[in-house]
This record gives C-alpha cells, sequence and structure tokens, in this order.
C-alpha cells in the first residue's frame, strides 16, 4: 500500500511554455500532498504544501503565481510551472500523508518528474 | 532551528562491511526521525523511522540508533550490499504526518564488491 505515481516521468517543453504535473495517491486518500524540487546532488527543497479543498501554503521564496498548485481531491494534486524557462529545469518530487501503508504518520513519496525546459 | 545536519556527504563501504551515516538535529520539538533511500532518477523511498522514545530500531539489516539528549541519530547497514548503493537521506518532522520533513543533506554510499 502508500503508493503514488506522478505524471508525466518526464517532460521537455520550450521556454515560455506551461506544464502540468500531477501527483496521484493510488490506494489511500492523502488529506495533504507537499512539492518538492531536487537539484543534481541536492537535496529535497519544499516548496509548498497543498490540502484537499484549500489554497496551498508555499515556501519562502517560492513564486505562487510561478508555481501553481491545485489540491481538488483526495488522490490527486497537480503542479502547473506557468511560463517556463530554462532556469525551471528540475527534478520535481511531490510527497502524499493520510491514513495508509505500514506507517500512518509519514509521507510518501511520487518518482518524480524530469522537466527540462529548452 | 530547523536543520539536520548529516554526514559524511559521501560513503564507501566494502560488500558485507557495515555502512554508518550519522544526523543531528537542533529543534527538540521534533518527534519522527525518518530515514529516506533514494536511487538516481527516482523519488525517495521509506526505509525506517524511529521516535524519541526508543533508543533504537531495527528492520532487517538496517539500524536506527537515537540518543536523545545528544540529539542525534544514525543509520546503521549490516551485511551492505551492492544494491544498498543509493543516497540516503536523515529527515525530521512532527507527527502525524501532514507536517513538514526537514531533510538532511543526504550521502551518496557506494558499496563495492
Amino acid at each position: 500500500g502508500a503508493v503514488v505515481s506522478q505524471h508525466p516521468s518526464r517532460v521537455i517543453c520550450k521556454s515560455g511554455t506551461s506544464v502540468k504535473i500531477e501527483c496521484r495517491s493510488l490506494d489511500f486518500q492523502a488529506t495533504t500532498m507537499f512539492w518538492y524540487r531536487q537539484f543534481p546532488k541536492k537535496s529535497l527543497m519544499l516548496m509548498a504544501t497543498s490540502n484537499e479543498g484549500s489554497k496551498a501554503t508555499y515556501e519562502q521564496g517560492v513564486e505562487k503565481d510561478k508555481f501553481l498548485i491545485n489540491h481538488a481531491s483526495l488522490t490527486l494534486s497537480t503542479l502547473t510551472v506557468t511560463s517556463a524557462h530554462p532556469e525551471d529545469s528540475s527534478f520535481y518530487i511531490c510527497s502524499a500523508s493520510g491514513l495508509a501503508g505500514r506507517d500512518q504518520e509519514t509521507q510518501y513519496f511520487g518518482p518524480g518528474t524530469r522537466l527540462l525546459v529548452l | 532551528q530547523q536543520q539536520v545536519k548529516q554526514s559524511p556527504q559521501s560513503l564507501i563501504v566494502q560488500k558485507g562491511g557495515i555502512s554508518i551515516i550519522n544526523c543531528a538535529y537542533e529543534n527538540t520539538a521534533f518527534d519522527y526521525f525518518p530515514w529516506y533511500q533514494q536511487f538516481p532518477g527516482k523519488g525517495p523511498a521509506l526505509l525506517i523511522a524511529i521516535r524519541p522514545d526508543v533508543s533504537e530500531k531495527k528492520e532487517g539489516r538496517f539500524t536506527i540508533s537515537f540518543n536523545k539528549s545528544a540529539k542525534q541519530f544514525s543509520l546503521h547497514i549490516m551485511d551492505s550490499q551492492p544494491g544498498d548503493s543509493a543516497t540516503y537521506f536523515c529527515a525530521a518532522t512532527f507527527s502525524g504526518g501532514y507536517q513538514k520533513v526537514t531533510f538532511g543533506t543526504g550521502t551518496k554510499l557506494q558499496v563495492i564488491p
């Protein structure tokens, strides 16, 4: 149990376009989802926390108008990178938290989405 | 006060040896300490976790040792295997799973045959 999926796994886009990344909890209801960004050989940097049906809480320094987060249901959260630029190229990872899995008080991570902006 | 310091940055261990990764935290309010394993191009996967009311937790070849007074905890991988080669992150958070996780900087482990 406690499986989180992300789609797409890789995406290449042109500068100026918008890209949507989906995060789904497959076998449990995720009341809270988190979005992270990871640079090569670096740790995970939390971008925002989203609760189902409410606005996301963004970390300091993260542009909320650039990284739009929607958590419309208990199994789906989306991250839209608007007007993407090469500096937005990164590995984006979501995690989900809910009552599931062998440890009911932890976050379960998706496989990540590699974004490359040309 | 939210930092979690992790060492070493990289580690090379021979097959069958013991891999040890250390972490230290500052915020005494943290009450849940998970370890994650991440392979290249993949998301982190929960490996093992501990709460500060116990000093040790073992699951298979993986053991967490926890020293509450020193605000330190460590991961021991016994009988290390080449398949254990990955990046390991310690983390600290608050109970409930709905709180944001503070990650360590990561340790890249390479187990050589």
